[in-house]
């Protein structure tokens, strides 16, 4: 099956600074690439996504990359801020077999003053 | 629209205690999710669902069970609960027709807790 990893597990930055989260992915069959954002206590929620046509998708602050050769694919968020802080996962699935999402093991981003 | 609604938000069973956790979207989607997160492991799956009379298993069902008897509910049944069932539990929802899907919506969680 499918096998998400990702890193870094915390990342620290100062507010407007960048901050990037990686992950790779096993299964050469997936082709959508969600990120999600959950704050405490909460559920996660999707930030933005990238299906594997496409190589790069900006969303305002956000853009994720996808390197499906390398099979690996990146979260950018730019001029951080402190509502930025929250744990952040990437996850993988293919089209079929229930489109079952694999998670990355998330990544706790703390945006300091 | 609700989302994906999770009930309770809370529990604490004894070892050996059986409990349902409720789950029902008012998207109508045809696709549904139980995941467990354990701290530093992510999101496992329990067991999914691709519509109502369908399930299967997903990375890590032993020691529960799921039906789907409407398109609306997916609750998740611990028969014999034990410490190792002690965990964040979430549903999810997404509508997939065709090579399109939307995004998956999670509930707010049930924080459960097996002594």
């Amino acid at each position: 099956g499918e096998n998400v990893e990702q890193h870094p597990s915390t990342l620290s930055v100062q507010e407007g600074d960048s901050a990037v989260i990686k992950c790779t992915y096993s299964d050469s069959a997936s082709n959508y690439f969600p990120w999600y954002k959950q704050e405490l206590g909460k559920g996660p929620q999707l930030i933005i996504d990238i299906r594997s046509n496409v190589g790069e998708k900006k969303d305002q602050r956000i853009a994720v990359t996808l390197n499906k050769t390398a099979k690996h694919f990146s979260l950018h968020i730019t001029e951080t801020q402190p509502e930025d802080s929250a744990v952040y996962f990437c996850a993988a699935s293919r089209g079929g077999g229930g489109n079952k999402l694999t998670f990355g093991t998330g990544t706790q981003l703390k945006v300091e003053l | 629209n609700a989302g994906v609604t999770q009930t309770p938000k809370f529990r604490i069973l004894k070892i050996g205690q059986s409990m349902t956790l409720q789950c029902t979207q008012d998207m109508n989607h045809n696709y549904m999710y139980w995941y467990r997160q354990d701290p530093g492991m992510g999101l496992k799956l329990i067991y999914y669902s691709v519509g109502a009379g369908i399930t299967d298993k997903g990375e890590v069902p032993n020691g529960y069970n799921v039906s789907r008897s409407t398109t609306e509910d997916f609750p998740l049944r611990l028969e014999l609960a034990a410490p190792s069932q002690t965990s964040v539990y979430f549903c999810a929802s997404m509508y997939k027709g065709g090579d399109t899907n939307t995004e998956a919506f999670f509930g707010q969680g049930t924080r459960l807790t097996v002594v």
